[in-house]
């Protein structure tokens, strides 16, 4: 069964650390993407990636970073944590298939999500 | 730019009774349409998708939905709630080559 895990359910770090969000995916999927959930809002795309070592911005991507070191992971970096960067972290991948665009017709598989909390 | 509304940030039914959730979207070409939903505590699942093949989709747990391009809709609907479809539903929209857009959630209360 497809797999996204996130290491941390719950964080919490200070403002101005630096924080690092990690993601594994084990199904050999070539798209992985960070979004931020928030009530209201839904999900907004932070990053995304299609391939290793490639990374492009999403819709609010400001005062973050991602890297893409290994195909099945993907981690999201704080650079100077902010108080409103506190929200859920939510990881997913998808399958190239080719046709359609990075997003095109495979769904995204999320992982369970990492609550961040920054004071 | 495309985008997705959800009518109704909450919605409430009776155990047994219909649900019906509505998305409807903005597209410039028919897109890639799917629900997903989200657990307390747990990342999205998906329901179901439609991919330009059936207007008609189903999903998952009984749920199904109904593209209608007239309409620019993709509601999403299951005959009988169940206590344990409570749960916050998300519409999202991938036009073909763009970026996945979601919608704001519907948070569905079943009541005994």
């Amino acid at each position: 069964d497809v797999k996204v895990t996130q290491s941390s359910r719950y964080l919490v770090k200070r403002t101005g650390e630096k924080v690092f969000l990690e993601c594994v995916q084990d199904m050999d999927h070539e798209n992985m993407f960070w979004y931020r959930q928030d009530p209201g809002l839904g999900l907004r795309l932070i990053y995304f990636s299609y391939d290793v070592k490639m990374k492009e911005k999403g819709d609010i991507p400001e005062g973050y970073s991602v890297s893409r070191e290994k195909k099945e992971r993907f981690s999201l970096i704080l650079e100077s944590a902010s108080t409103n960067q506190t929200s859920m972290y939510l990881c997913a991948s998808s399958a190239f298939t080719g046709t359609g665009g990075i997003y095109s017709n495979q769904p995204q598989h999320f992982g369970d999500g990492t609550r961040l909390s920054i004071l | 730019a495309q985008s997705v509304t959800q009518l109704g940030s909450h919605v409430s039914v009776s155990e047994g009774a219909l649900v019906l959730l509505r998305c409807n979207y903005s597209s410039s070409v028919p897109p890639y349409l799917f629900w997903y939903v989200q657990y307390p505590n747990q990342g999205l699942q998906l329901l179901l998708k439609y991919t330009s093949a059936a207007t008609l989709v189903k999903g998952i747990n009984g749920f199904e939905a109904e593209f209608k391009k007239s309409e620019t809709s993709f509601h999403l609907t299951k005959p009988s709630a169940h206590m344990s479809d409570a749960a916050e539903y998300f519409c999202a929209v991938s036009p073909r080559g763009n970026k996945l857009v979601f919608g704001a959630g519907t948070i569905l209360r079943v009541k005994s």
